[in-house]
């Protein structure tokens, strides 16, 4: 079992580019949740998806904010015409969800670092 | 909507002595789950514990318990024998579909 590994783990970006993260959950793992977190704080939900469907998207989430998943397994996180205000470590987590959807243990990837210049 | 508070953010404690970390949160949910993440230096979020809230009993984890008080909405994390490698941050969480996390506590275990 690999874990829940992500990629770049750091990126740095003029302001305006667009980036693009990717996560590859625990194999077999069906929910995949994606969080933003700054320094001295906590993750903060941005969105969670079960399969390949995206079932909530934060409503602190900015329409330049997308992320995808398309077959189920890996997601990606794009972010357009990125601020400053965007410079955070992004977090990929994921869990074997049961029916009732809580209660399963999500597993952190090491985060993705963006730095926005 | 779900909250959780963690109003101390920093916490130092002797190697070898007990610590406890608190945690509120506020619901109006009835079954719901909590849980304690570590997150120690510039290493990804691990599990520490895990509460479900209908159960009365306090769940442990070798050196880790919880005092969970449902009416208070109250969930602290005590770590008995603390090690250097538990310096980290805590996090305490509130499960209800998705995770909720706290500011987060910064524990420093000193030699």
């Amino acid at each position: 079992d690999t874990g829940v590994s992500q990629d770049p783990r750091h990126k740095i970006t003029k302001r305006g580019q667009n980036v693009t993260f990717r996560c590859d959950p625990i194999s077999e793992h069906n929910r995949l949740y994606w969080y933003r977190q700054t320094l001295g704080q906590g993750p903060e939900f941005l969105t969670y998806f079960q399969n390949e469907a995206q079932l909530e998207k934060s409503r602190l989430l900015s329409d330049r904010f997308s992320a995808e998943r398309p077959k189920g397994s890996f997601s990606t996180l794009e972010i357009q015409r990125t601020e400053q205000g965007d410079s955070a470590m992004y977090l990929c987590a994921s869990s074997l969800a049961s029916q009732g959807g809580s209660g399963n243990t999500i597993y952190f990837g090491e985060g993705s670092w963006l730095t926005v210049v | 909507a779900q909250t959780v508070t963690q109003s101390q953010p920093e916490m130092s404690v002797q190697e070898a002595e007990t610590v406890t970390l608190s945690c509120t949160y506020d619901t109006s949910e009835n079954n719901y789950y909590l849980f304690w993440y570590k997150q120690p230096p510039s290493r990804q979020m691990i599990l520490v514990i895990r509460q479900e809230a209908y159960k009365q009993q306090n769940a442990t984890e070798n050196r880790f318990s919880v005092n969970f008080q449902k009416a208070a909405k109250s969930f602290s994390l005590k770590i008995s024998d603390s090690q250097l490698g538990d310096t980290a941050m805590y996090f305490c969480a509130f499960d209800f579909n998705k995770f909720y996390f706290g500011s987060g506590t910064k524990l420093n275990v000193k030699p």
